[in-house]
């Protein structure tokens, strides 16, 4: 079974430019997680989708982070503007079952630096 | 509001000898809790996790965790350490529902030494 992808590894811009990470979840599964992870923290949710609606999006920087999830599978998360204090790695993860404690799979990250 | 302490952000071990990595959780609900170990440059992979059935919970590569509600807490044990254990640990706790939100921990990384 494939995991979690994520496109791409790393990533280097400087501040106010704008970026774009990708993620392919786990097929079949209906739930897709992005984090965002700073050096020396845990990862912190910044989206939940459920298939291709938004559950929680309450940590997300609305004035310069998006995320789409368009028919269910993929997701796109874009920062525009980028700031220095974005520099983290972006985590994206996927469950099988909505709702649940079902275990989140986890991508490898994409890993942002602002310059 | 769910969060969660790791006491000890470096924890270091000879080979063979016991690992113990420490997680505290507040909840308001009964909690879901989580281990997760994160290799250089790799995402995070589950070891274990409680969710409300038996409070010693068995996981992968020889890990356990025992939740004990009175001390509000899920340590990560295993009997033996190998050098293959050494990665970044992560504690994270859940209220479960429609919003299965982790929160996680800062983190304890963990040195294994021959």
């Amino acid at each position: 079974e494939a995991g979690v992808a994520q496109s791409p590894r790393y990533k280097i811009i400087e501040k106010r430019q704008s970026v774009a990470f990708w993620c392919n979840p786990i097929s079949g599964h209906a739930t897709l997680y992005w984090y965002q992870q700073i050096l020396g923290q845990g990862p912190k949710l910044l989206i939940q989708f459920q298939n291709n609606g938004v559950v929680d999006d309450s940590q997300l920087p609305k004035d310069r982070f998006s995320a789409e999830r368009l028919k269910g599978v993929d997701s796109t998360l874009k920062i525009q503007p980028a700031k220095l204090e974005d520099s983290a790695v972006y985590l994206c993860a996927s469950s099988l079952v909505p709702g649940s404690t079902d275990t989140q799979y986890f991508g490898p990250g994409t890993r942002l630096t602002v310059l | 509001a769910q969060s969660v302490t790791q006491l000890g952000s470096h924890v270091s071990v000879s080979e063979g000898a016991l690992v113990l990595l420490r997680c505290n959780y507040s909840s308001s609900v009964p909690p879901y809790l989580f281990w997760y170990v994160q290799y250089p440059n790799q995402g995070l992979q589950l070891l274990l996790k409680y969710t409300s059935a038996a409070t010693l919970v068995k996981g992968i590569n020889g890990f356990e965790a025992e939740f004990k509600k009175s001390e509000t807490s899920f340590h990560l044990t295993k009997p033996s350490a190998h050098m293959s254990d050494a990665a970044e640990y992560f504690c994270a706790v859940s209220r479960g529902g429609a919003t299965n939100k982790l929160i996680f921990g800062t983190g304890t990384l963990l040195a294994v030494q021959p």
